[in-house]
């Protein structure tokens, strides 16, 4: 059983488009997450959320919205796709938002490549 | 700048040589984390370290935590191929509700 899930595993889009990435996860956590990976590698957390409260990484663009019908889902909204929003986006969820108190587990990644 | 510096960024090696990683910060952590990523996979918690001076070994891997609490290192002994990845070192920020990852280190053991 997958824990943590994420759809689709590539996007390939024109800028200016919209788009979203699905998350769910199975663990029964109450907190997920989102993160982009650049071409460096380099893994930046964009979004921390549960049931309580949303916090916003203050360098993400505001055309990123995460959306939670329930807790077991974090969808990620991309308004406006630029050329600077190609990366490898990650979903992952903890047990509770403590930063580092707790194991993240991650998705496998969506790779977006906006052309 | 990042919070959190890793060196070496790459590290190409043969298999049987032993190779150390190192995660640094001017800041005091809680508590820091390693995670292994796999190319294609999203990254794998490997150990939680808490204490400042805390050693925690796990097979072939040695993790330590600074008395201090600013830093951290990995020591991977008689390296295989197996452990080829990317290792990436994460703490809490300053909030204490977001983790904060290091630039990684992309590790190639040879065989």
């Amino acid at each position: 059983d997958t824990a943590v899930s994420q759809t689709p595993k590539y996007l390939v889009t024109q800028m200016g488009n919209d788009k979203s990435i699905k998350c769910e996860q199975n663990l029964g956590h109450d907190t997920m997450y989102w993160y982009k990976q650049d071409s460096k590698k380099f893994l930046k957390i964009m979004f921390s959320y549960n049931n309580k409260e949303l916090i916003i990484n203050e360098t993400v663009p505001n055309r990123f919205s995460p959306k939670s019908p329930d807790k077991a889902h974090l969808n990620l909204h991309i308004n406006s796709l630029e050329l600077g929003d190609s990366a490898v986006y990650f979903c992952a969820s903890s047990r509770d938002l403590s930063g580092g108190a707790y194991e993240q587990f991650f998705g496998p990644g969506t790779r977006l490549t906006v052309l | 700048t990042q919070l959190l510096e890793q060196s070496p960024q790459f590290l190409s090696i043969q298999e049987g040589e032993n190779l150390t990683v190192y995660c640094n910060s001017s800041s005091v952590f809680s508590s820091l984390q390693w995670y292994r990523q796999e190319p294609g996979e999203g990254p794998v918690l490997l150990v939680t370290v808490v204490t400042g001076g805390e050693v925690k070994k796990l097979k072939r891997l040695t993790f330590q935590f600074g008395d201090a609490r600013k830093d951290s290192s990995l020591h991977i002994t008689a390296a295989q191929p197996g452990d080829t990845g990317l290792y990436l070192c994460a703490a809490d920020n300053n909030a204490g509700n977001m983790l904060t990852f290091g630039g990684g280190t992309r590790l190639m053991v040879k065989p």
